[in-house]
């Protein structure tokens, strides 16, 4: 399997402009996530979806932050506007439950600056 | 709430001397714990997960982790260190049936020659 895969790796945009952030999950993976990571905060769970229904979004920052899941192979999360407190690097990791509960597999992660 | 300190920041050790990281948590239940490994500019891997049954669990790459419910505390071990293993360590602990991990801040691991 290819694992996680996420686009763009990298993103640089300008405040106020809306960023895309795109997520593959392994194929047959039930659970998918969003983590935000900084210097500052650490690793942050932002949202996750379970059979592509969100299931708990609190810690989606603000109202700026939106996630969907439309079907088992695709999720986006979306920042609408963005501000360069937004910079960070956001992980979508998948995983599945029963045997290989708990284990997540991580992407590689898009790093997003906003100037 | 669920939590998880790793007091730890950085550590630094010699290559082939031995490592303990260290790893508290916080939660109702009886805890779902993983350590994960995270190298510079790739996302994380799991090296070891505790469920239930023996409190001495053995992972990836040579690592190991004792549950300790009196303390709170699930410590990775390794008692030889690789320049190779230099990189930050994730201690987690699972909620929602495991499916939801809550991370630590992390341990920034330094191998010197």
């Amino acid at each position: 399997d290819a694992g996680v895969i996420q686009s763009p790796r990298h993103e640089v945009t300008e405040m106020g402009q809306e960023v895309t952030l795109r997520c593959k999950p392994i194929s047959g993976h039930d659970y998918l996530f969003w983590y935000r990571q900084t210097m500052m905060r650490g690793l942050e769970l932002l949202i996750y979806f379970n059979n592509n229904v969100p299931i708990d979004d609190s810690g989606m920052p603000e109202d700026r932050f939106s996630a969907k899941m439309p079907n088992a192979s695709f999720s986006t999360l979306k920042i609408q506007p963005s501000e360069p407190r937004d910079s960070a690097v956001y992980f979508c990791a998948s995983s599945r439950t029963g045997d290989h509960t708990g284990e997540l597999f991580f992407g590689e992660g898009s790093r997003l600056t906003v100037l | 709430a669920q939590s998880v300190t790793q007091p730890d920041i950085h550590i630094t050790v010699s290559e082939g001397a031995s490592l303990e990281l260290r790893c508290n948590y916080s939660y109702g239940a009886t805890p779902y714990l993983f350590w994960y490994v995270q190298s510079p500019g790739q996302g994380l891997q799991l090296l070891l997960k505790y469920f239930s049954g023996d409190t001495l669990v053995q992972g990836i790459k040579g690592f190991e982790a004792e549950f300790k419910r009196s303390q709170s505390s699930f410590n990775l071990r390794k008692p030889s260190v690789h320049w190779s293993d230099a990189a930050e360590y994730f201690c987690a602990v699972g909620v929602d049936r495991g499916n939801k991990l809550v991370f630590g801040a992390g341990t920034i691991l330094r191998v010197k020659s």
